[in-house]
């Protein structure tokens, strides 16, 4: 069965730093990936989309790179702020094999940013 | 816009009592989705559907777990009867598809209806 783990449940840097969020899959070859925010108590919140055949995409701070050869996928948020305390979380959608429209998440990295 | 709309925001009920959680999806939107996310397991879809029909229910727990979707503009999801197990957070989601019928696009989340089970 799929399998997507995110590096870790939480994740501690200090403001200005870059933070780097890890996305692993296993037994899948999804279509794209996207990344989420959730905030406590809140629906989670579209970030970015990469595709499969995309390496890279940016949006303002954040970045995510897509290596389907490693099975996985780094979120990078540069210049980090304490309004960037969040869960965030990776979503895969499958290609080959899958049920169309089926978006796997995986738990979220909890992600902290201290002054 | 206002979103994708759930009610009730909060449900606190005793174990046997049937319980029915709604949805607005956002207007235009094709697709949607009823997530659970609970700490142990995370967010799990339950079912999804495409312009009404539902298309993959293969994550509903079991027969006490029931989705609808009368129209565009309103969905339920139904529990009958609850048990302790069933507490978590029901997410509804919604989004656009591509001419393809398949999901390309972001989905955009409801804020929850919280479920406590007694």
């Amino acid at each position: 069965s799929q399998k997507i783990e995110q590096n870790s449940e939480a994740l501690n840097i200090q403001e200005g730093k870059t933070a780097t969020l890890t996305c692993n899959y296993t037994n899948y070859s999804p279509a794209y990936l996207q990344w989420y925010r959730q905030d406590p108590g809140r629906g989670p919140v579209f970030l970015l989309l990469i595709r499969e055949n995309e390496k890279e995409k940016r949006k303002e701070r954040l970045k995510v790179t897509f290596d389907t050869t490693l099975k996985q996928s780094l979120f990078h948020i540069t210049a980090s702020q304490p309004a960037d305390s969040a869960t965030y979380l990776c979503a895969l959608r499958g290609g080959r094999g899958s049920t169309l429209g089926r978006l796997y998440f995986g738990r979220g990295t909890q992600l902290t940013v201290w002054p | 816009d206002a979103g994708v709309i759930q009610s009730p925001r909060h449900e606190v009920t005793e174990m046997g009592q049937e319980v029915t959680l709604r949805c607005k999806p956002i207007s235009g939107h094709n697709s949607l989705f009823w997530y659970r996310q609970t700490m142990m397991r995370g967010l799990e879809l339950l079912i999804y559907f495409n312009n009404n029909v539902p298309i993959d229910d293969s994550g509903m727990p079991e027969d006490r777990f029931s989705a609808k979707m009368p129209n565009a503009s309103f969905s339920t999801l139904k529990i009958q009867p609850s048990e302790p197990r069933d507490s978590a957070v029901y997410f509804c989601a919604s989004s656009s598809t591509s001419g393809t019928g398949a999901n390309t696009g972001e989905l955009f989340f409801g804020e929850g209806s919280r479920l406590t089970v007694l």
